[in-house]
């Protein structure tokens, strides 16, 4: 059962375009966190948002956790070819309880 | 940060036999440690939870006998692909749940495994 539901599942963008990515449940998690994967490497960790309407800025990347800590936002602006790869949200509601959602594959196109 | 380390990156085994991916925390105790499975161009399925000194709990159509998992230590987990076959060939991810820093999860590296 998917709980976290993340979208849009593919993104194609033209270098420079802005972008979003969607976490979405109707749980409510303790903390909620962002990973980038790349192929054939593991994800790594871009950020943990725990607080409700909290928002965490890394370079051009903007994270925002939802007021009611349901859902979670991924801001790209101006997208470079760097920023492709895989983006996964995971999200907790305690220990060992954390749901992945099913990724969001970002093409950003020279 | 946190580091986890998955050995070997990459391994190529015949058809029958039965290969072993390890998965290390190296900084951090980890009494939770997860095992996933990827395909080419698709997220991650997770496979099973590995809980230090128990039995892993494995998802819905994940063979048991299949994909042994040994959480014998803070630190180690080992996923054994038993009686390996082709279709086994994927991509396997670790990752280990950290309770010091808010249960935060971190993965390894990734294991490429090949049956040929």
């Amino acid at each position: 059962t998917q709980l976290l539901e993340q979208s849009p599942q593919f993104l194609s963008i033209q270098e420079g375009e802005n972008l979003t990515v969607y976490c979405n449940s109707s749980s409510v998690f303790s903390s909620l966190q962002w990973y980038r994967q790349e192929p054939g490497e593991g994800p790594v960790l871009l950020v943990t948002v725990v607080t409700g309407g909290e928002v965490k800025k890394l370079k051009r990347l903007t994270f925002q956790f939802g007021d009611a800590r349901k859902d979670s936002s991924l801001h790209i602006t101006a997208a470079q070819p760097g920023d492709t790869g895989l983006y996964l949200c995971a999200g907790h509601r305690g220990y060992q309880k954390v749901t992945f959602g099913i990724g969001t594959k970002l093409q950003v196109i020279p | 940060g946190a580091v986890v380390s998955q050995h070997p990156s990459w391994v190529i085994c015949k058809s029958g036999t039965s290969v072993k991916i390890e998965c290390r925390s190296l900084d951090f105790q980890a009494t939770t440690m997860f095992w996933y499975r990827q395909f080419p161009k698709q997220s991650l399925m997770l496979m099973a939870t590995s809980n230090e000194g128990s039995k892993a709990t494995y998802e819905q159509g994940v063979e048991k006998d299949k994909f042994l998992i040994n959480h014998a230590s803070l630190t180690l987990s080992t996923l054994t692909v038993t009686s390996a076959h082709p279709e086994d060939s994927s991509f396997y991810i670790c990752s280990a749940q950290d309770r010091s820093s808010g249960n935060t999860i971190y993965f390894g590296e990734g294991s490429w495994l090949t049956v040929v």
